[in-house]
């Protein structure tokens, strides 16, 4: 069965770091671009980042801009999200997701607070 | 940013009975390929959203032939034939012609 496997979240302080992975399985990872989703408590899906096949191209949602840093090691068919300067706002749980949005991570909760 | 509008935000049904969701984008998803690039997605308590229908009217691998998808350019339906128990959750779209944006989801119950 096709799987991404996440893992990486838990609690910091505002202004910490964390990093996700996401671990994909029973697919050709490296030729998928791939993508994070978040989702606040009790709130609807918001994008995240994406990242192309090869790791050459990266966009993000501007909330994250120059906070966030999308990467993939397509050796160890492995995505990552680094999370700097996180917020209280950066609260949620986060997704990985492939391309074609049919197969997505059980996600992993990042909570921000003092 | 493609703005995405769903309605209703809160659906009550009757098991048995027809249901039907509408999502509007801020811009045209038809692209020059043929596609729209429109998705659907069912959220359940604790679990990651599931694909029902991409590009509009294709059925993703799996999902009852009671879930449809019409549409096109910025209008785009989901419609359920027949509501069962286990159709509870929220209902996303999203559009995936530019970096995804959802709908904010409309919530899915039984009367």
């Amino acid at each position: 069965e096709v799987q991404l496997a996440q893992s990486g979240g838990g609690l910091v302080q505002p202004g910490g770091s964390l990093r996700l992975s996401c671990a994909a399985s029973r697919f050709n990872f490296n030729n998928f671009w791939m993508n994070w989703v978040r989702q606040s408590p009790g709130k609807g899906l918001v994008w995240v980042s994406r990242i192309s096949h090869d790791g050459k191209v990266t966009d993000y949602a501007d909330s994250v801009e120059g906070r966030f840093s999308i990467s993939r090691d397509n050796t160890e068919n492995t995505l990552y999200l680094q999370m700097n300067s996180l917020r209280v706002e950066d609260t949620a749980v986060y997704y990985c997701a492939t391309e074609s949005a049919d197969v997505w991570g059980r996600g992993t909760l990042v909570i921000v607070s003092s | 940013d493609i703005v995405m509008t769903q309605s209703p935000l809160s659906l009550p049904v009757t098991p048995g009975e027809p249901a039907s969701i509408s999502c509007r984008s801020s811009q045209s998803l038809l692209y020059s390929d043929g596609n729209n690039y429109l998705d659907w997605f069912l959220q359940k308590p604790g679990q990651p959203p599931q694909l029902l229908i991409y590009l509009a009217s294709n059925r993703a691998s799996g999902v009852p032939d009671r879930f449809s998808g019409s549409g096109s350019g910025t209008n785009f339906t989901l419609k359920i034939t027949r509501v069962e128990a286990e159709d509870v959750g929220v209902y996303y779209c999203m559009q995936g012609l530019q970096t995804w944006t959802f709908g904010q989801g409309t919530k899915v119950e039984i009367k």
